[in-house]
C-alpha cells in the first residue's frame, strides 16, 4: 500500500526565517497531495494542496513543490512567524505522513 | 451544515465495553473518512465512504470495528470490546471527492479506555 515519509519529525527556527519540510510518497499513482496544519489540541486544517499536474503552487507564505518523478513533494514557509508553530502532516491522497513539528522561536 | 460535526468529544470507556462515535458530514460531501490519532500524532487511516457505500476499509481492524454512513443519519464508527490501545482520538472528515480533493476535520473525539 501506499506509504509517505517525513522529515525532519522536529524543526525548530527563529522567527522571520524560512522553514522547509519534505515528504517521499511509494504510490507512483497519487495525484493529489495536500498539506495539513494541526494546533496543539485541534483538528488538522487544509493549508494548501498541489495536483500531479503542477510543479509548484504559492499562497502567500507558503509555498508547495512536486517532483512526480522522484515522488517527492514540500512544503516552504517564508517570514515564519510564532502563529505557525504547530504540527504539519504530508498526504498522499488519503495516506498522511508521521508528521513535522515546527517551532518557531521569538 | 458548513462544519463536519462530531459527537461526543470526550468518551471513557472500561475495558471490554462498547464506544460508538458519530459524524455528520458537510451537506453536500459524498465523502468520508475516518482517522485514528494516537499520542504520537501519527494519523492511522481507517475507513473511507462514498455517500452510505464502504469505499476503502483497508485500514480497519476487522474484528472489533466496525462503521456506517446511513441515509439522513449520521455516520457511526464502533468498537466492539475496547482495548487499552484503542485510546486515541478519532477524527472525521468529509470531502467532496477522495484522492483529489481536501479533507474537512472535525474536531474529533478522544477516546480513553480505562
Amino acid at each position: 500500500g501506499e506509504n509517505v515519509e517525513q522529515h525532519p519529525s522536529t524543526l525548530s527556527v527563529q522567527e522571520g526565517d524560512s522553514a522547509v519540510i519534505k515528504c517521499t510518497y511509494s504510490d507512483s499513482a497519487s495525484n493529489y497531495f495536500p498539506w495539513y496544519k494541526q494546533e496543539l489540541g485541534k483538528r488538522p486544517q487544509l493549508i494548501i494542496d498541489i495536483r500531479s499536474n503542477v510543479g509548484e503552487k504559492k499562497d502567500q507564505r507558503i509555498a508547495v513543490t512536486l517532483n512526480k518523478t522522484a515522488k517527492h513533494f514540500s512544503l516552504h514557509i517564508t517570514e515564519t512567524q510564532p502563529e505557525d508553530s504547530a504540527v504539519y502532516f504530508c498526504a498522499a491522497s488519503r495516506v498522511f505522513g508521521p508528521g513535522t513539528r515546527l517551532s518557531v522561536l521569538p | 451544515g458548513e462544519e463536519v460535526a462530531q459527537t461526543p468529544k470526550h468518551l471513557v470507556r472500561g475495558e471490554g465495553q462498547k464506544a460508538k462515535l458519530y459524524c455528520a458530514p458537510i451537506k453536500g460531501h459524498s465523502y468520508v473518512f475516518w482517522y485514528q490519532q494516537v499520542l504520537k500524532n501519527e494519523f492511522k487511516f481507517l475507513i473511507s465512504f462514498q455517500n452510505e457505500n464502504v469505499f476503502d476499509e483497508t485500514g480497519m481492524p476487522k474484528e472489533r470495528f466496525s462503521a456506517k454512513c446511513l441515509p439522513n443519519s449520521p455516520c457511526s464508527l464502533e468498537i466492539q470490546a475496547t482495548k487499552l490501545e484503542d485510546s486515541a482520538v478519532y477524527f472525521c472528515a468529509s470531502s467532496l471527492g477522495q484522492g483529489v480533493l481536501g479533507y474537512t476535520f472535525g474536531s474529533g473525539t478522544r477516546l480513553t479506555v480505562v
